[in-house]
């Protein structure tokens, strides 16, 4: 069975400074990809970040850069230069990418405020 | 415009009135999934389906049936709604299983239903 933990239940940040979100997981299964969702009040869904477990660099899009660290099973969201357009919850994910579960598994959100 | 539709977006019934929560994608996607979302709890699958045909339950399928007729349609029913059924629901997409899985195409979500079960 697939896990994971997103510790933070909310964080604050200033205008235009780093913010990292951690993600924890746990699965069995040795090929698998880690995603980043953001959901605005607005309240849609939207894909931020993908890494693959034999991804041997850390992923990067924009501002985004996921900070994957396999031995210690963590996927920890580090925005750059927030923006006050960031504040939204964020939610970790991981699929496994082999055996019979298609079935993601989402981790609880954090909810990320950005401070003028 | 690649999209995700769902509606109703908002509905409030009561209980064991049967509905249905339609769902489509016009991006020849392979891959639909339906989910629920709940405070604290993050989102929870409840069904999925590879392709038209193939559907399988989720985490939380108790409730809920589906079907995939055709591949752009996905509907989300709820025979004999209960007030433990109120949430947050999305229908997403993904160009494939596989794609999903192992080269991280991410899932398209749609806007979302809110659903209130009296």
């Amino acid at each position: 069975a697939q896990k994971i933990t997103q510790t933070q239940p909310g964080m604050f940040v200033q205008e235009k400074e780093a913010v990292t979100l951690d993600c924890t997981y746990d699965t069995s299964d040795q090929s698998y990809g880690l995603f980043w969702y953001k959901q605005p009040s607005s309240g849609e869904m939207i894909f931020l970040i993908y890494q693959g477990s034999y991804d041997e660099q850390n992923a990067t899009e924009g501002r985004y850069s996921l900070n994957f660290q396999k031995a210690r099973k963590s996927a920890n969201l580090v925005i750059s230069a927030s923006q006050l357009g960031d504040s939204a919850m964020y939610f970790c994910a991981m699929s496994p990418a082999s055996g019979g579960s298609y079935i993601p598994t989402f981790g609880r959100g954090t909810s990320l405020i950005v401070h003028p | 415009e690649a999209q995700v539709t769902q509606n109703p977006r908002y509905l409030i019934t009561v209980t064991g009135k049967k509905l249905t929560v339609t769902c489509s994608q016009n991006m020849n996607h392979e891959y639909m999934s339906w989910y629920r979302q709940d405070p604290g709890l993050g989102l929870r699958q409840i069904y999925y389906s590879m392709n038209v045909e193939v559907t399988d339950k989720g985490d939380v399928p108790e409730g809920y049936k589906v079907s995939r007729k055709e591949k752009r349609n996905f509907p989300l029913i709820l025979e004999s709604p209960s007030p433990n059924q109120t949430s947050l629901y999305f229908c997403a997409s993904s160009l494939s299983v596989q794609g999903l899985m192992e080269i991280g195409y991410e899932q398209y979500f749609g806007p979302g239903t809110r659903l209130t079960v009296t």
